[in-house]
């Protein structure tokens, strides 16, 4: 079975402080991805990597950065979190563009 | 750019009814077609996925989707929803980009 595992399930932060989320897949996949889930905009991709050290931006990248050093581990970076950075991320993978994303569990952010 | 359309946010059934929830996208080519299912506290996971032949694809637990080219719709079907059925559905599209394109979500809730 493919795991996805993200290292924190709750994280509460400050406003200004930089956040760090990390990912890893152990399939040997080659494409990797972040999304935030809200209530009522389903899930919307911040940034997606579909090789080591490549990455892509998604449809909402403003405050956030990524980083793929290794093939089983994709990192989302908020540089200086901010309170309408509260939500849900999760990250997936998948093994090429023709095959299905799986999930991981998600991580709940909280910016105070 | 591509879109996904879930028109119904909110349904609420009661156990044994039938079920479906529509979901239509905005791309005139090539689609591969997914529908997702959250369940409470539970990572995403996939329920079915369409890319070629037969346009009604069966998945786990009972669901089927029927892929309409003509109406650009892959509605979501099962002939009797259980309590365990409560959840939040997201219908995917994969243009064939790198990028999957997710719908905004519907709540079920199966009253039993």
């Amino acid at each position: 079975d493919v795991k996805v595992t993200q290292s924190s399930r709750y994280l509460v932060k400050r406003t200004g402080e930089k956040v760090f989320l990390e990912c890893v897949q152990d399939m040997d996949h080659e494409n990797m991805f972040w999304y935030r889930q809200d209530p009522g905009l389903g899930l919307r991709l911040i940034y997606f990597s579909y090789d080591v050290k490549m990455k892509e931006k998604g449809d909402i990248p403003e405050g956030y950065s990524v980083s793929r050093e290794k093939k089983e581990r994709f990192s989302l970076i908020l540089e200086s979190a901010s309170t309408n950075q509260t939500s849900m991320y999760l990250c997936a993978s998948r093994a090429d563009p023709y095959n299905e994303q799986f999930f991981g569990p998600g991580t709940r952010l909280t910016v105070l | 750019a591509q879109s996904v359309s879930q028109h119904n946010h909110h349904v609420i059934l009661s156990e044994a009814a039938s079920l479906e929830l529509g979901c239509n996208y905005s791309y005139g080519g090539t689609v591969n077609l997914f529908w997702y299912v959250q369940y409470p506290g539970q990572h995403l996971q996939l329920l079915l996925k369409y890319f070629s032949g037969d346009p009604l694809v069966k998945g786990i637990k009972g669901f089927e989707a029927e892929f309409i080219k003509s109406k650009f719709s892959f509605n979501l079907r099962k002939p009797s929803v259980q309590w365990s059925d409560t959840a939040e559905y997201f219908c995917a599209v994969n243009t064939g980009f790198q990028k999957l394109v997710f719908g905004t979500g519907t709540r079920l809730l199966v009253s039993p």
